[in-house]
């Protein structure tokens, strides 16, 4: 079946240090891949998302890009700061059936000033 | 305005007791979904529905009914409750079925059954 592996965490880094999450995925057929971020006592939202192979996805800062051939969406932003401390989801919806988010374990990243 | 809103926030309750999860969306969404997301952060999907229909059910246990009464509101509830079955729950939304769309989460209900 399908499936996500994230890199382990914690992850700490310093206020404007480069931050990439790594994220890898098993699927059959052209699935969507997507990173969400949990914040401290919240819900998780779309943070960026690439529907198709060597799509980039990007918001905040945050980039990502859907590579086939190493079946891998890895997450990256130039500088973080103290307010991208949060939990990071990698999740893939499937492309045929019923298309449910399968997610990764979730990385928890921690910047300090 | 809230767009995926979920009541209780927090549900503290004892073994074997009967309760439920309410789960309401503005959006206009016709695909709703329950998430169960455990201590350690995983997340996993429970049940999704679309148009009030079924579509979703990951092997849960019996135990767990959800119960959509119409395209907003999509409630779970849980009988006979466990230990294992403290959590966080998830409701979600999205705008259609296609892997595509994103998906919207309410704030999560923690669960604690002592």
């Amino acid at each position: 079946g399908n499936s996500v592996t994230q890199m382990e965490g914690p992850v700490t880094l310093s206020e404007e240090a480069f931050l990439t999450i790594n994220c890898t995925y098993t699927a059959t057929g052209y699935p969507s891949l997507f990173w969400y971020v949990q914040y401290p006592g919240e819900g998780l939202q779309l943070l960026l998302k690439a529907t198709k192979a060597d799509d980039k996805g990007s918001n905040k800062g945050f980039e990502a890009t859907y590579r086939k051939e190493t079946t891998s969406f890895h997450l990256e932003k130039g500088s973080v700061q103290v307010s991208d401390s949060a939990v990071y989801f990698c999740a893939l919806s499937d492309s045929m059936g019923a298309q449910k988010l399968v997610f990764g374990q979730g990385t928890r990243l921690t910047i300090n000033p | 305005d809230t767009a995926v809103s979920q009541t209780p926030k927090y549900l503290v309750t004892q073994m074997g007791n009967d309760k439920s999860i309410k789960c309401e969306q503005n959006l206009g969404h016709d695909t709703m979904y329950w998430y169960k997301q455990d201590s350690k952060k995983f997340l996993k999907i429970m049940f999704s529905y679309n148009n009030k229909e079924l579509i979703i059910n990951e092997t849960v246990p019996n135990r767990f009914s959800p119960k959509s009464p119409d395209k907003a509101h999509l409630n779970l509830h849980i009988n006979s409750l466990e230990l294992g079955d403290s959590a966080v729950y998830f409701c979600a939304s999205s705008a259609g079925l296609a892997g595509a769309y994103e998906q919207y989460f309410g704030p999560g209900t923690r669960l604690t059954v002592t």
